[in-house]
């Protein structure tokens, strides 16, 4: 069965970096788009970026370019988030999901349990 | 970017009853590459709905999607407990995907 487990999360000061990381199972990665999307505490869901299979395109959220940086490695099944510069504001929970392939791949039909990131001093 | 605005933002209803929700978006959306998607509290969301109104596997016919170009419905016919929930749609036709800011449909 499809499974997509973050890992990485945990508190982090302002200005600092932290790397999250997604394993995928039970489905063929290298052939599905990917994203990441985040959930502030009591808030919705916001699209972070989502990567094509191959990570030849890549497509971010204005408010996260120069800071975070997508990136998937189709040898180890793994989509990685790598977020510096974070803010008090950055503090949510953040979900991997799985897009589609082909011409309809923005439907995000897999989300893994999510990680929670906490900046502040 | 696309910016799509849900209404209403919370919906009092008892189950048994009919549920509708409304996202329009800001410009027309590609193909009707809109999703709808179901969060319950401390669980990642699910996916309901995409390309407006094909319903993804093993989501409940209950649950319908429907609408084209710049406004779109998810209606629930009939109401069952566990669907009190937050409601969300996405458009995915533009490259800057963007969520609606919610819909939580409450128990009256």
């Amino acid at each position: 069965q499809v499974q997509l487990a973050e890992s990485g999360g945990g508190l982090v000061a302002p200005g600092g970096s932290l790397r999250l990381s997604c394993a995928a199972s039970g489905f063929a990665f290298n052939d599905y788009y990917m994203t990441w999307i985040r959930q502030s505490p009591g808030k919705g869901l916001e699209w972070i970026s989502h990567i094509s299979p191959s990570g030849s395109t890549l497509y971010s959220a204005d408010f996260v370019k120069g800071r975070f940086t997508t990136s998937r490695d189709n040898a180890k099944n793994s989509l990685y988030l790598q977020m510096t510069s974070l803010r008090a504001e950055d503090t949510a929970v953040f979900y991997c999901g799985r897009g589609g392939r082909g011409f309809s791949y923005g439907q995000i039909d897999y989300w893994g349990q999510g990680v929670l990131v906490t900046v502040s001093s | 970017e696309i910016v799509l605005t849900q209404s209403p933002g919370t919906l009092s209803l008892s189950p048994g009853e009919r549920a509708t929700l409304s996202c329009r978006a800001s410009h027309g959306i590609t193909s009707n590459y809109l999703a709808w998607y179901q969060q319950k509290p401390g669980q990642a969301p699910r996916l309901l709905i995409h390309g407006a109104s094909s319903r993804a596997t093993d989501i409940p016919d209950r649950f319908s999607g429907s609408g084209s170009g710049t406004d779109f419905t998810l209606t629930i016919s009939r109401l069952e407990p566990e669907d009190f929930a937050v409601y969300y749609c996405q458009q995915y036709g533009s490259s800057l995907w963007t969520f609606g800011q919610g819909t939580k449909v409450e128990v009256k």
